[in-house]
């Protein structure tokens, strides 16, 4: 499973765009980029899953470049109840070696402010 | 479909007791997963199972066991409770060709004292 970098926090305001960046270097061939979102006190919800270039949905945006070293989650027109920790997860949903393990970093805490 | 379902919601135990957190899904999924979460932190894999009557360790598998008979259910039990595994604790399941979409229950509050 590759390893994901991402900040610890971001600070925004309702009404603005956010996006959050991920690292992967040592992404594989056969990797997916997933994203999950918390609440406080809440469980992960899935947010949006990617391979290449661009994938929306009506929560979020998420860019993939072309070598796929890095990945972005952009939340458009933020409101107070987009705070949360936001993780970047990467893996194979796929094969043999699909086992569903999910590997959580820290993610990233965003505060959205009035 | 109720989901991903936990209980219970809060627990405290005194070092030492056994106790089992109960897990259910109700979606049919082969895929099912138990994270600790601690303070200021991402989760942490437990125990996993990719279905009925198997199961494996993730990264902190140390002091907990589980059993998958069934596919709805996936206990996580904790034989001799330390200050430690106090935490917040996720159970998580996912269909086999989607397994990275996952569903989390509540969660169970759980503390040692």
């Amino acid at each position: 499973l590759a390893k994901t970098t991402q900040p610890i926090s971001m600070d925004s305001y309702e009404g603005q765009e956010v996006n959050i960046t991920c690292s992967h270097n040592n992404i594989a061939t056969n990797d997916y980029i997933t994203w999950y979102q918390q609440f406080p006190s809440q469980g992960p919800r899935f947010i949006i899953q990617g391979y290449k270039t661009k994938v929306t949905n009506e929560v979020a945006s998420l860019f993939i470049p072309a070598d796929r070293k890095s990945s972005t989650l952009s939340l458009p027109r933020v409101s107070l109840s987009d705070t949360a920790v936001y993780y970047c997860l990467v893996g194979s949903p796929h094969g043999s070696s699909n086992t569903g393990k999910l590997i959580f970093g820290q993610g990233t805490t965003l505060q959205v402010k009035p | 479909n109720a989901g991903v379902t936990q209980t219970p919601k809060f627990q405290v135990l005194k070092t030492g007791q056994s106790m089992t957190l109960q897990c259910a899904q109700d979606m049919n999924h082969e895929y099912m997963s138990w994270y600790r979460q601690d303070p200021g932190m991402g989760l942490r894999l437990i125990h996993y199972s990719v279905g009925a009557g198997i199961t494996d360790q993730g990264e902190v598998p140390n002091g907990y066991n589980v059993s998958r008979s069934t596919t709805e259910d996936f206990p996580l039990r904790l034989l001799s409770a330390a200050p430690s595994q106090t935490s917040v604790y996720f159970c998580a399941s996912t269909k086999r060709e989607a397994s990275y979409e996952q569903y989390f229950g509540p969660g169970t509050r759980l503390t040692v004292t």
